[in-house]
């Protein structure tokens, strides 16, 4: 496969649930990105991981904890979410998380928080 | 810090027609400027950036913007549009993430296209 996957595409949970979303490169990048898409608000950064060093955590709520065990993987553990949790939940990767770089993004997974 | 608006929402247009999509920023450092496009189901995708150089940037699709410093702007433009242009268009501007050298996007809420025929 080539690009950024990301597993499952959807994602339903009730909220004592524990649960990970999944995101892999193909492309040789050293930097990963958790973004969170809700309806009707912009794109929130809400983690960012630098060969594998986690650079940038954007207040996230600790229910929310991401892992990158290597510059090819990244996860986001789920736990006791909330029905405000549910939204589209994008992975990036970018050659070294530098300025200039573009940004390669998952499909994205779509998260149901009952 | 940096910052990015987009003050339309949604901008319905015929096929075939000319669109402009606006895009205003906000930065203290360096400007790098990008636009991505996001269609139905799917991740999103780069259209085009500015750097440096020219400031007329062409981009995929038959796309290109033009970066204006000094009314901080970065639109968008299609000279012909089709059906398939139907999209969600996000600009976005590149800032410190204050550790390390490392980098984010700060995008702005978005556009949504319709393109009708």
């Amino acid at each position: 496969e080539t690009g950024v996957t990301q597993t499952p595409r959807h994602l339903v949970m009730g909220m004592t649930n524990k649960k990970s979303l999944k995101c892999e490169q193909h492309l040789g990048h050293n930097a990963m990105y958790w973004y969170k898409q809700s309806a009707k608000k912009p794109l929130e950064l809400m983690f960012v991981y630098n060969f594998k060093e986690q650079t940038e955590n954007n207040s996230v709520p600790s229910r929310f904890s991401p892992e990158c065990p290597n510059s090819s993987h990244l996860f986001l553990h789920l736990h006791t979410l909330q029905p405000e949790d549910s939204a589209l939940y994008l992975c990036a990767s970018s050659q070294q998380g530098g300025a200039t770089d573009t940004q390669y993004f998952g499909p994205g997974t779509r998260l149901t928080v009952l | 810090a940096q910052s990015v608006t987009q003050l339309d929402s949604q901008v319905p247009v015929f096929e075939e027609a000319p669109v402009e999509l606006r895009c205003n920023y906000s930065s203290s450092v360096s400007v790098y400027l990008f636009w991505y496009v996001q269609y139905p189901n799917q991740g999103l995708q780069l259209l085009l950036k500015y750097l440096s150089g020219s400031t007329l940037v062409k981009g995929i699709n038959g796309f290109e913007a033009e970066f204006n410093k000094s009314q901080t702007s970065f639109h968008l433009r299609k000279p012909s549009v089709h059906i398939s242009d139907t999209a969600e268009y996000f600009c976005a501007v590149s800032g410190p993430t204050g550790m390390d050298s490392s980098y984010k996007l700060i995008f702005g809420s978005g556009t949504r296209l319709l393109v009708r025929p």
